[in-house]
């Protein structure tokens, strides 16, 4: 079984442009979310996903990152502009629903740099 | 709100060593709680976890208790290798919410 993919693995853009990342959760799993660690601190959670609908979408930063996921399977994380403060590796994350849902299955992950 | 506290890296060990990563969190009621580790150029993996006080979660040699008590999960081995150098992760889950991670130590291991 494919684990959970993302792409590309690392970007680099200059301030002020677009970024768009990309998820593909395994499949079945209804559960996706987005997570992202600045250099050195903590992997915070930016959005929470089951199916198409946001469940918690309360650690996204700012209205420049937008989340969407289309049929309930991948998802596209995109950021517009970007700032240098958005650097940083993305995480997915995808978990079955039910009782163990709690479990989570990470990406390798999308290393962002904004020069 | 929920909080995860782990010990400041980077930790620098010799092969067989014995190691302890700390781990404390700040909670109400009874939360899931799980080590990750991310070794070089690959994702964050699921290394243990302990869904209820006084569990043992233990994988790969690695063991971690769920200590009500003291509210930790330090993370221990009792003969590091080379291939165990990677970042850790403590991390606190609820079902339905997502996880809530400290800030990761950094463990190199040298022969």
């Amino acid at each position: 079984e494919a684990g959970v993919t993302q792409f590309p693995s690392h970007s680099v853009i200059e301030k002020g442009q677009t970024v768009t990342l990309r998820c593909d959760p395994i499949s079945g799993h209804d559960n996706l979310y987005w997570y992202r660690r600045v250099m050195g601190k903590e992997i915070k959670f930016l959005l929470h996903f089951v199916k198409e609908s946001k469940q918690d979408e309360s650690g996204m930063p700012n209205n420049r990152f937008l989340a969407e996921r289309t049929g309930g399977t991948y998802s596209t994380l995109k950021v517009q502009p970007a700032e240098l403060e958005d650097s940083g590796v993305y995480f997915c994350a995808s978990s079955q629903a039910g009782v163990s849902h709690y479990e989570q299955y990470f990406g390798p992950g999308t290393r962002l740099t904004v020069t | 709100g929920d909080s995860v506290t782990q010990m400041e890296g980077p930790v620098t060990l010799s092969e067989e060593a014995f190691l302890t990563i700390n781990c404390t969190y700040t909670a109400t009621g009874y939360p899931s709680l799980f080590w990750y580790v991310q070794y070089p150029g690959e994702g964050l993996q699921l290394l243990l976890k302990a869904t209820k006080a006084d569990d043992k979660g233990s994988n790969k040699g690695f063991e971690a208790t769920y200590r009500k008590e003291t509210t930790s999960f330090h993370l221990e081995k009792g003969s590091v290798q080379v291939s165990d150098s990677a970042v850790y992760f403590c991390a606190l889950g609820r079902a339905g919410t997502a996880l809530i991670f400290g800030k990761g130590t950094t463990l190199s291991v040298s022969s």
